[in-house]
């Protein structure tokens, strides 16, 4: 079952200029986390975000998470040819055994030389 | 320090065939999930094991069977293959049980079933 909705679908820029994705889910959770997923690999994770926390950064990123709209967003500064890649949010629900993330269908980030 | 390891990478079946995926963790975690990913789904858990010792289903495990072998070993095996299964699968391990906790990832086996 999908929680994450991800948007935009797919999105493409110049190096050099900033992405914005954003992720929209529908239960209360515990966390949101980032992953990144380059083609042909498996995902990497990028940050974690505690439902008690607005905002966090690692690097280039910049994550916020807004529990009243139930959205988060991923911003990716400066990007380089090397950031092209899919990005996913999964969540962990604050409900029942807590050991499951749900996915969303992610971004696909282009960033062109 | 290699992470998640995968084998095989690849692999093409003919329906009614078995086979049994491999995945191997060398960072010392407690849980380890087998995922698939196919197009317009997103990610799909079939089956996790929280700890050495234990397995339970996730979203999507008919069809599959797994056994965790050790503290560093996770394995998927479909008894029975069907065109309904060619996706690509992830195996992934995090320290502790629970969704609070990084997920790490093999790079997956793409597999086709015919």
């Amino acid at each position: 079952s999908q929680q994450g909705e991800e948007d935009p679908q797919a999105l493409s820029i110049q190096e050099g200029e900033n992405a914005t994705m954003n992720c929209s889910y529908k239960t209360s959770i515990n966390n949101l986390q980032w992953y990144r997923q380059n083609s042909g690999r498996g995902l990497v994770h990028l940050i974690l975000i505690r439902s008690n926390e607005r905002e966090k950064h690692s690097g280039r990123l910049r994550v916020t998470l807004d529990t009243s709209k139930k959205s988060s967003s991923l911003l990716i500064t400066a990007s380089r040819a090397a950031d092209t890649a899919s990005y996913f949010c999964a969540t962990a629900s604050n409900a029942g055994n807590n050991r499951k993330l749900i996915w969303g269908l992610g971004t696909s980030l282009a960033v062109n030389p | 320090n290699a992470g998640v390891t995968q084998t095989p990478k690849f692999q093409v079946l003919k329906t009614g065939q078995s086979m049994t995926l491999q995945c191997a963790q060398d960072m010392n975690h407690n849980s380890m999930y087998w995922y698939r990913q196919d197009p317009g789904m997103g990610l799909r858990l079939i089956y996790y094991s929280a700890s050495e010792g234990t397995t339970d289903k996730g979203e999507v495990p008919n069809g599959y069977n797994v056994s965790r072998l050790n503290k560093r070993e996770f394995s998927l095996r479909l008894e029975s293959a069907a065109p309904s299964q060619t996706s690509v699968y992830f195996c992934a391990s995090s320290e502790m049980s629970g969704a609070n906790q990084p997920q790490h990832f093999g790079d997956g086996t793409r597999l086709s079933i015919l």
